[in-house]
């Protein structure tokens, strides 16, 4: 099925130690985001890229970093986690010259930092 | 972006309408209203969105005030899975600095009852 893909579901990281996030989108999506969703909160725009090559920060970047090779994937990488980094991490693409919708998101990576 | 504010919590009897109310008094001219959904820590699900015409799709209804300042989502009639986390965003379609990005706030946390 056409969507977006999050690996792995869940992990759980040592502090300090690094991982991938990998997102992968088939509908051919330019924009593409990194949120994180903390207990009982909204969703935080951590990263995001409006196409192969350009990316940009969100309101909380700190901790991350992204790349984006290619139109289908955009992989968040996490060097030195840290407890902080406990959340859920969701991947979401969408097509700009939709109307309005069209944001689809993944089912989201729960991460847990001891 | 313009914020919203939207109620904690709100209950519905399975099979009655559901009205989820948003105010968005600061929306700019060019900024639709968006709700999505989440359901259990799911990935957010789009529902629906407009820009000043009441809008209806097979999932639910949006009626936006004439001045835009605030809307109301209806779920005609709600089942238990309806349960979930509604959230009301403001945003504009594409481009421009903001670039789609979503700012998520609080939401309000529907629960159906039989």
């Amino acid at each position: 099925n056409a969507g977006v893909t999050q690996t792995p579901k869940f992990r759980i990281l040592k502090i300090g130690q690094s991982m991938t996030l990998q997102c992968a989108q088939d509908m051919n999506h330019n924009y593409m985001y990194w949120y994180r969703q903390d207990p009982g909160m909204g969703l935080k725009l951590i990263y995001y890229s409006v196409g192969a090559g350009i990316t940009d920060k969100g309101e909380v970047p700190n901790g991350y970093n992204v790349s984006r090779s290619t139109t289908e994937d955009f992989p968040l990488r996490l060097e030195l986690a840290a407890p902080s980094q406990t959340s859920v991490y969701f991947c979401a693409s969408r097509d700009p010259s939709g109307q309005g919708y069209g944001y689809t998101f993944g089912s989201g990576t729960r991460l847990t930092v001891v | 972006d313009a914020k919203t504010t939207q109620p904690p919590s709100m209950d519905c009897a399975e099979g009655r309408a559901a009205n989820l109310p948003c105010n968005h008094s600061t929306i700019s001219g060019n900024e639709y209203v968006y709700w999505y959904r989440q359901i259990h820590s799911q990935g957010p699900q789009y529902i629906i969105h407009g820009l000043k015409n009441n809008e209806t799709n097979e999932m639910a209804s949006l009626i936006i005030t004439e001045d835009r300042k605030s809307s109301t989502l209806i779920l005609p009639h709600a089942t238990l899975r309806d349960t979930a986390v509604y959230y009301c965003i403001v945003n504009p379609n594409a481009g421009g600095t903001s670039y789609g990005k979503l700012t998520f706030g609080q939401g309000t946390i529907l629960t159906v009852h039989p």
